[in-house]
């Protein structure tokens, strides 16, 4: 089966770049949809299509994808952005198979 | 608006069933297909797969074949996620999520049903 590994956590300061990549078999040939999850509530689509962000998503949060890597890109970072990410990859193969997670810190 | 509201916590004996409940409302419920996602404790996100609310054909996820049924009840805009022969291992929160096929995602989650299994 289709696998897409990302990094278990990841740091970043207050106002810092940081960035969250999702490994996969032949991924840019895939859509790519990122996540973010809160501890206790749903899932939240902040990427889909590979670099697209769904209405009421900030400007900050940005993606890209191409070869065998996805990443999500938050800029100017904020402490309401420290939460877990997934990463989703589609296609008539995969169907929607979730990435393993990364758990953001803001410092 | 568009919500998704899911049934309450269940709490059952392994070897038992239980339905949970996605209820819709804001969209048109037979033009998104529905998707149900499992995450264990302390886990990340699994799918278990999606049925068509249009024809009602549904799809597995390997793992999720056998003891796991998807429904659809269209006059409630309704989808159901059936888990039968329960095991302590299926003790998690299911999610349903509409699919949107245009944005190759899920856009819209209910807030979760927590199903414990436990003696």
């Amino acid at each position: 089966s289709y696998e897409l590994t990302q990094p278990p956590s990841v740091s970043v300061s207050p106002g810092q770049t940081v960035s969250i990549t999702c490994s996969g078999d032949k991924l840019g040939d895939k859509y790519v949809s990122w996540y973010q999850q809160k501890p206790g509530q749903s899932p939240v689509l902040v990427i889909y299509q590979d670099v697209k962000r769904p209405s009421g998503i900030p400007e900050r949060f940005s993606g890209s994808n191409s070869g065998n890597t996805a990443t999500l890109t938050i800029s100017g970072t904020q402490a309401m952005d420290e939460a877990d990410y997934y990463c989703q990859a589609w296609d008539t193969s995969t169907s929607y198979v979730f990435g393993t997670g990364t758990k953001v810190t803001v410092l | 608006q568009v919500l998704l509201v899911q049934s309450g916590s269940e709490l059952k004996n392994p070897g038992a069933s239980v339905k949970v409940s996605c209820k819709t409302s804001g969209y048109a419920f037979s033009s998104f297909s529905m998707t149900w996602v499992r995450q264990a404790p302390g886990r990340g996100l699994q799918w278990v797969g999606w049925i068509n609310t249009n024809t009602g054909n549904p799809t597995y996820d390997q793992g999720f074949t056998g003891r796991f049924v998807f429904s659809l009840d269209t006059s409630v805009s309704t989808a159901y996620l059936q888990i039968s022969s329960l095991k302590p291992e299926d003790t998690a929160v299911y999610y349903c999520a509409r699919v949107n096929s245009g944005f190759y995602s899920l856009d819209f989650w209910g807030q979760g049903t927590l199903v414990t299994v436990s003696s």
